[in-house]
């Protein structure tokens, strides 16, 4: 079974409006990451957590929020969402040092 | 900063050929593990392979990698394609700055098998 699982897998956003991408883990792992894959961009890091309560700045964390309110649940928001944030998003769970990190089935949003 | 390299963007192959996807790298740590992650269509990327150790040879499901410090680079291979292996092919390195356990991608090599 999945360990890391998001929802919605699909969603459809008006600009302005705001979206919420969930994330649940059963790895239980302490550090949870917010990935959006472009083609010609690759995987680019959002936003991340180091555990409950903890929420750090990615690379490209403008425009979103993350909120991590428990060991298994870290979701990412756009609170105005515009048409350059339609990608394929992912999230996933891992420990730090070199661990291997599990990714979960994506979520496409398309910003209209 | 850290960076990783993968040249090609696509790579098609007939079934049968030999695989190489370059990968190369940038970093300050000695203790960098890199990896390769692949990402087929409808699922979750998932690892690969990964190393931290210098000229030792990783093996997973027919594909082989050697990291080679000397060089910065963490090439994938196999020896023969299969139609099976049409997928993304990310290589990655460990953020060893803070210990965070985030990974910097490259942009990913599409590979495309041929009958």
């Amino acid at each position: 079974e999945a360990a890391v699982t998001q929802s919605p897998r699909n969603k459809v956003a008006v600009t302005g409006g705001k979206v919420t991408l969930s994330c649940n883990q059963t790895n239980n792992h302490n550090n949870m990451y917010w990935y959006r894959q472009d083609t010609g961009h690759g995987l680019r890091l959002i936003h991340y957590s180091y555990g409950a309560g903890s929420t750090e700045k990615g690379d490209i964390p403008d425009g979103y929020k993350a909120s991590r309110p428990s060991q298994e649940n870290f979701s990412l928001i756009l609170e105005l969402a515009t048409p350059s944030q339609t990608s394929v998003y992912f999230c996933a769970s891992g420990d730090a040092g070199g661990n291997t990190l599990y990714f979960g089935a994506g979520t496409r949003l398309s910003v209209l | 900063g850290d960076s990783v390299t993968q040249k090609e963007g696509l790579v098609t192959l007939t079934e049968g050929l030999p695989v190489m996807l370059n990968c190369t790298y940038q970093t300050i740590y000695s203790n960098a593990f890199l990896f390769w992650y692949v990402h087929y269509l409808n699922e979750s990327p998932r690892l690969l392979l990964k190393s931290s150790t210098d000229n030792k040879r990783t093996e997973h499901q027919g594909f082989h990698a050697t990291l080679h410090k000397s060089s910065s680079s963490f090439h994938l291979q196999k020896s023969s394609a299969q139609l099976s292996d049409s997928a993304l092919y990310y290589c990655a390195l460990s953020d060893q700055a803070g210990n965070t356990g985030k990974l910097i991608f490259g942009l990913g090599t599409t590979l495309q098998v041929q009958p």
